[in-house]
């Protein structure tokens, strides 16, 4: 079936580490995309790509970082530059933008 | 820029009733798309339902449907038969047709509580 994967579900991560999050789709879409969801905040943009070697900042990019060599994956580095990185994490893509988003089943990432 | 907003942080209602959620957004666009997706506890994000802003008739998917209101900037979900498992977060979102194109711009949620 195709669907995006997110992984690992959960992460911890000591203060001052750099740690990446996987995502990888199989539906072949060209666009991918990271938010960041806060309790009371709803979803906010980090980063997004809409085609490979290529990507744009979102409005919170600041502390995170981005790669996009293949189509088919779009790992989020979190640098020990972000602030306060504890969040759930969504990645998302799509082909056709009328149709919305389709969404991994997200990372939830703990500083300890 | 453009901003949705959701006024109802937390609404609940009885099971096989019906349940209406606001929102609104601002924009100087003219066409546009409007979705509502559904966070249940598993945290999946899942597509309810769609609206292209050129198409003046209201969007229905069974039991939901919305009340597209162009003029006022206004994008309500009506859940009608409410059932246990319509208890999640819904998020109404906004995407334009041009300038960043493809970027979901979401409001904060509103938690919906369907009781037995």
């Amino acid at each position: 079936d195709g669907g995006i994967t997110q992984s690992p579900k959960y992460l911890f991560r000591k203060e001052g580490q750099n740690v990446t999050l996987s995502c990888e789709q199989n539906l072949n879409h060209d666009a991918m995309y990271w938010y960041r969801q806060d309790p009371g905040q709803g979803l906010r943009l980090i980063y997004y790509s809409q085609i490979v070697n290529d990507f744009q900042k979102g409005d919170i990019a600041e502390g995170y970082s981005v790669s996009r060599e293949k189509k088919e994956s779009f790992p989020l580095t979190v640098t020990s530059a972000q602030k306060n990185p504890t969040a759930f994490y969504l990645c998302a893509s799509t082909q056709a933008y009328n149709y919305g988003y389709t969404f991994g089943s997200g990372t939830r990432l703990t500083v300890v | 820029a453009q901003t949705v907003t959701q006024s109802q942080p937390e609404m609940s209602v009885q099971e096989a009733e019906t349940v209406t959620l606001s929102c609104t957004y601002d924009t100087s666009e003219n066409n546009y798309y409007l979705f509502w997706y559904k966070q249940p506890p598993s945290r999946q994000m899942i597509l309810v339902i769609r609206q292209e802003a050129y198409k003046q008739q209201n969007a229905t998917e069974n039991r939901f449907s919305v009340n597209f209101q162009k003029a006022a900037k206004s994008f309500s979900l009506k859940i009608s038969d409410s059932q246990l498992g319509d208890t999640a977060m819904y998020f109404c979102a906004f995407m334009n047709y041009g300038g960043s194109q493809g970027n979901l711009i979401f409001g904060k949620g509103t938690k919906l509580s369907v009781k037995p």
